[in-house]
């Protein structure tokens, strides 16, 4: 079945440790997407990216970084300048540039400080 | 840049009374409209779309929204509510590629 694999589905981080979460995709979607979810306050998108090899920045992308080294596969690295990463991470997939086709969903990293 | 405001952060209903989430957007223009919902434990799933045509849109499990362009409104509604639909709703709209997503709405239903 095609879909959208984040891993691990929750996460200890160690203060100033940085940490990696993956989302892979099998649908052949060329964008990705990073949010983050908090209560109350929806989901607001960390980074995004259209096509291989290359990536924006979304509304908090501060301490955060990602790459997109292949059209599956698109990372997430929460770096120790998040000074608050305990949050709820979706990563989400659409098809072509320029369609009107909704987001598809993984099932979320919750990633939280020891 | 677009935005989405959903005005009910948190609903409680009995089983079969009428919902209505409201959802509005920031400017006007062509917009692609979703809604989508979060089952406890589950990832998001999309209820209903709009892009053209009908702005009354019918989606999964009994929802439908309507499309105000005057209002810059995306209203959710389901006739009757079961308890099954107790969730977190979402409203978003596409802004250049991107979905910019609204709070939430977090609907309980009692039996």
């Amino acid at each position: 079945d095609g879909g959208i694999t984040q891993s691990p589905k929750y996460l200890f981080r160690k203060e100033g440790q940085n940490v990696t979460l993956s989302c892979e995709q099998n649908l052949n979607h060329d964008a990705m997407y990073w949010y983050r979810q908090d209560p109350g306050q929806g989901l607001r998108l960390i980074y995004y990216s259209q096509i291989v090899n290359d990536f924006q920045k979304g509304d908090i992308a501060e301490g955060y970084s990602v790459s997109r080294e292949k059209k599956e596969s698109f990372p997430l690295t929460v770096t120790s300048a998040q000074k608050n990463p305990t949050a709820f991470y979706l990563c989400a997939s659409r098809p072509n540039l320029g369609s009107n086709q909704p987001q598809h969903f993984g099932d979320g990293t919750r990633l939280s400080i020891l | 840049a677009q935005s989405v405001s959903q005005h009910n952060h948190h609903v409680i209903l009995s089983e079969a009374a009428s919902l209505e989430l409201g959802c509005n957007y920031s400017y006007g223009g062509t917009v692609n409209l979703f809604w989508y919902v979060q089952y406890p434990g589950q990832h998001l799933q999309l209820l209903l779309k709009y892009f053209s045509g009908d702005p009354l849109v019918k989606g999964i499990k009994g929802f439908e929204a309507e499309f105000i362009k005057s209002k810059f409104s995306f209203n959710l509604r389901k006739p009757s509510v079961q308890w099954s639909d107790t969730a977190e709703y979402f409203c978003a709209v596409m802004d250049t590629d991107k979905l910019i997503f609204g709070t939430g709405t977090r609907l309980q239903v009692f039996p």
